[in-house]
Parts: structure tokens; sequence; C-alpha cells
């Protein structure tokens, strides 16, 4: 098991540049979801897919975000045009369907943003 | 709506010092309850589970006991370890345990010096 890969571990980028961050859920896990860590605001999540459907995207701060899962093994979030205050620590993570009691959230080492 | 509310970080303790984690909940039903860890530079992971009022759970020398009176679900070790430094997440989860369903504490940040 290889676990939840993440990549890259760290983006540096300049204020309206584009950024993708990527995700490979453990296989066979039908739910993937991707989270944002800050100081100031803690753990938030900001969307989750099921069976590769996004299910609840009210998380996401606003139009400059966007994720997709085009399959089972592989999602993206993008942030464009980015901002200083997006950088934070963005997770993925997934489970599969039998939901937390068996089957946690299993979180990837996330991808530390930077935006300057 | 559902809500976890933590101590505030950083806790610092001496190595083999007594640790609690307070964490309290707001939940319209009956959720299960959890405590995440995160190491440096890692994702979180799951340590420790309770289901229903009562249970304990336990994992690592970590315990934590379901307290539907007081709505709380502190953490405890009895002797804690340099390793045992990181971020402790409670969460709770009312939708029948999936994951979609969890909402996670601030974090509190634990330094356990030798």
């Amino acid at each position: 098991d290889a676990g939840v890969i993440q990549s890259p571990r760290h983006e540096v980028t300049e204020m309206g540049q584009e950024v993708t961050l990527r995700c490979k859920p453990i296989s066979g896990h039908d739910y993937l979801f991707w989270y944002r860590q800050t100081m100031m605001r803690g753990l938030e999540l900001l969307i989750y897919f099921n069976n590769n459907v996004p299910i609840d995207d009210s998380g996401m701060p606003e139009d400059r975000f966007s994720a997709k899962m085009p399959n089972a093994s592989f999602s993206t979030l993008k942030i464009q045009p980015s901002e200083p205050r997006d950088s934070a620590v963005y997770f993925c993570a997934s489970s599969s369907r039998q939901g937390a009691l068996n089957s946690p959230l299993h979180f990837g080492n996330g991808t530390r943003l930077t935006v300057t | 709506g559902n809500s976890v509310t933590q101590m505030e970080g950083p806790v610092t303790l001496s190595e083999e010092a007594f640790l609690t984690i307070n964490c309290t909940y707001t939940a319209t039903g009956y959720p299960s309850l959890f405590w995440y860890v995160q190491y440096p530079g890692e994702g979180l992971q799951l340590l420790l589970k309770a289901t229903k009022a009562d249970d304990k759970g336990s994992n690592k020398g970590f315990e934590a006991t379901y307290r539907k009176e007081t709505t709380s679900f502190h953490l405890e070790k009895g002797s804690v370890q340099v390793s045992d430094s990181a971020v402790y997440f409670c969460a709770l989860s009312e939708s029948g345990g999936g994951a979609d369903g969890l909402t996670f504490g601030k974090g509190t940040h634990l330094i356990i010096q030798p």
C-alpha cells in the first residue's frame, strides 16, 4: 500500500500564476477529499468526490479554485490566478465506501504552497 | 451545526509527564469521535476512535473516553515521549460514520522536551 501520493511537496510561485496540485488516492478508495491547512483557520474541507463525481464543493473559497477527478486514480486542484492568501498546506485524503468507522481518512503528506 | 473545540496550544511537557488534551463537541445527533495525529511534515493519521457513549478508544498508550454527559472526548497518556511531539486533532462524524461527515477541531500542538 503506497498510501495517498501528492505532488509536488513544495510549490513556490508568484502572484497571478496558475498552480496545479496533484493527488493519487489509495487504490480501491472511492472517496477523495481536498483540505487546506493554515495556522489561522486550521483544517478546512474544500471539496470531496465520490466515484470521481464532485459531491460537495461548498468549501471551495472562490472561483479561482477548481478541482477535477478524471479517473479513480488521479485528482487535481487548480488555483488560477493564485494570490498570497492562498499560501497554505493542501492535503489530499481518500477512504473507502465503508466510511470513517471502518475506513478512516488516509492523508497524503501535503503540498506546501507559497505564493509571493 | 457540528463543531469541535480543542484546548489552545502549544502544550509543552517534559518527557514522562502525564498528558491531557481537552476536546468538547457540539452535535445534533449521536456522533462517532476520533483523534487524529499529524507528525511534522506528514498528513493526519487516525490515532483512535470511539463510536458510542462510554466507549474507550486506545492506541500507542493514548486513551480517550466518549463522555456523552459532558460532550467530551479528552485525550490522555500516562507517560509521554519526545516522539509524541505532533499536532493532535479531535474530530467527529455524524453521517453514519461516512468520511464525508468529518468535522475537525483546530488542532493542539504538543511539544515534549527531553
